[in-house]
């Protein structure tokens, strides 16, 4: 079965530091990856998505995610962490072979928790 | 500036209530998605349109129901509401995927639905 795993239900970092929010995946074929950021009480807003060339990836609020395809993840990063990115986020993908309807599939989410 | 509304943020139902949730998007997308969003599930999806009067299942569709008379517009109905039922819905759109062009999902603010 195609799935998403995000393994840490939530992140913990201090203001300034460095983050990271784990994904991986379990997916046929070389599948397009996405990550969405949920506000409270909010919709989903697109990050940043992954369909081919290089490996690292920027998105929206200084965001990059590193794809691995050896290790199937697509692991979500930002050099320096702020208050405001405290939110949940989630990995979600597209498998190749889904037709043009552009499905999706989601991990659990991951809060982010950043205290200044 | 691109917009999915869903109508009712918070609703109340009783057990065996219909119930209707409407969602509207004014980016012209052919594809319409409804999700389930539960703690610790991630979002899960619940039926899609990929055009007027088109519909498909997805992975819940038990106990759902959809209508999509105008492109613009995507109901998800509740025949019987019951309590597992309880749930953040959310609705989303996209265009459809083209070979490697996969855009992203818009999604709307949510509705909460709550059935006692």
């Amino acid at each position: 079965a195609q799935s998403v795993a995000q393994p840490e239900d939530q992140v913990n970092v201090a203001e300034g530091n460095p983050l990271t929010v784990k994904c991986t995946y379990s997916v046929s074929g070389n599948p397009y990856l996405f990550w969405y950021v949920q506000y409270p009480n909010r919709g989903l807003q697109f990050l940043l998505k992954y369909i081919t060339g290089d490996n690292l990836v920027k998105g929206s609020y200084g965001f990059e995610a590193e794809f691995n395809k050896s290790q199937t993840s697509f692991h979500l990063k930002k050099p320096s962490a702020l208050v405001s990115d405290s939110a949940l986020y989630f990995c979600a993908v597209s498998p190749v072979f889904s037709g043009g309807y552009n499905k999706l599939i989601f991990g659990a989410g991951t809060r982010l928790a950043v205290h200044p | 500036d691109v917009k999915v509304t869903q109508s009712s943020r918070y609703l109340v139902k009783r057990t065996g209530e219909k119930v209707f949730l409407e969602c509207v998007q004014d980016m012209d997308h052919e594809n319409m998605f409804w999700y389930r969003q539960d703690p610790g599930l991630g979002l899960r999806l619940i039926y899609f349109s990929y055009d007027v009067k088109m519909k498909e299942k997805g992975d819940i569709p038990e106990g759902y129901s959809v209508s999509r008379e105008k492109k613009e517009r995507f109901s998800l109905i509740l025949e019987s509401a019951s309590t597992n039922q309880t749930s953040m819905y959310l609705c989303a759109s996209s265009l459809p995927r083209q070979g490697i062009q996969v855009g992203e999902l818009f999604f709307g603010e949510g509705s909460r639905l709550t059935v006692l």
